[in-house]
């Protein structure tokens, strides 16, 4: 099946450093997303791609769509201690799906971050 | 609002009880979906329902069933767990293809 391999694993940052993470995929996907999880809870979305090329900010978060839309990063600007969790990047339908997809996601393994005061 | 209900929240069972882990959502989202989550391996989807009145496998199926009783609610089922059950379920929701997935807050069940 489709595989998304997402890096780095984990990363130790100060408070007010700017991170990055990214993905890459072996298919093609039409759509990327970017979700954060809190410890004993559900993935929650941070931000959607849909176009490749496509470059969308919220907050202090900015992700990109790559433009062989086999790829997308995800970054962070100054860095708070509320920015810890786990972090997954999310690919959805493709050419290479298979038929008609009905939304079904392929996830990253996830990033962990953790922020230092 | 409150979205994907998850229930139960925590569940220890014994090898070989069966269990069947409840979804709901109040966002008249046409597609429902389970996943697992295991550590290192992000999450896997086991089933998923297109819309009322389908179901398909997804990446991990054996092992379970799935019920998408009407358009709100959609439960899985362990018939016989297995200590390789044990894990993190998640059901999440979305009103089509192209759009975002909403997750519940997860089902932590372990088999002993």
């Amino acid at each position: 099946g489709q595989q998304l391999n997402q890096s780095p694993q984990s990363m130790f940052i100060q408070e007010g450093e700017d991170v990055s993470m990214n993905c890459t995929s072996s298919s093609i996907f039409n759509t990327w997303l970017w979700y954060k999880q809190d410890p004993g809870e559900g993935p929650v979305l941070l931000i959607a791609l849909y176009k490749a090329g496509e470059l969308t900010s919220n907050g202090r978060l900015t992700a990109q769509f790559g433009i062989t839309r086999k790829d997308s990063f995800l970054n962070i600007s100054a860095s708070i201690p509320s920015d810890v969790g786990i972090y997954f990047c999310a690919g959805q339908g493709g050419h290479n799906a298979g038929g008609t997809s009905y939304g079904k996601l392929t996830f990253g393994q996830g990033t962990i971050l953790t922020v230092h005061p | 609002n409150a979205g994907v209900t998850q229930t139960p929240k925590f569940q220890v069972l014994k090898t070989g009880q069966s269990m069947t882990l409840q979804c709901a959502q109040d966002m008249n989202h046409n597609s429902m979906y389970w996943y697992r989550q295991d550590p290192g391996m992000g999450l896997r989807l086991i089933y998923y329902s297109a819309s009322e009145g389908t179901t398909d496998k997804g990446e991990v199926p054996n092992g379970y069933n799935v019920s998408r009783l009407n358009k709100r609610e959609f439960s899985l089922r362990l018939e016989s767990a297995a200590p390789s059950q044990t894990s993190v379920y998640f059901c999440a929701s979305t009103t089509g293809r192209r759009q975002p997935q909403h997750f519940g807050d997860g089902t932590r069940l372990s088999i002993l």
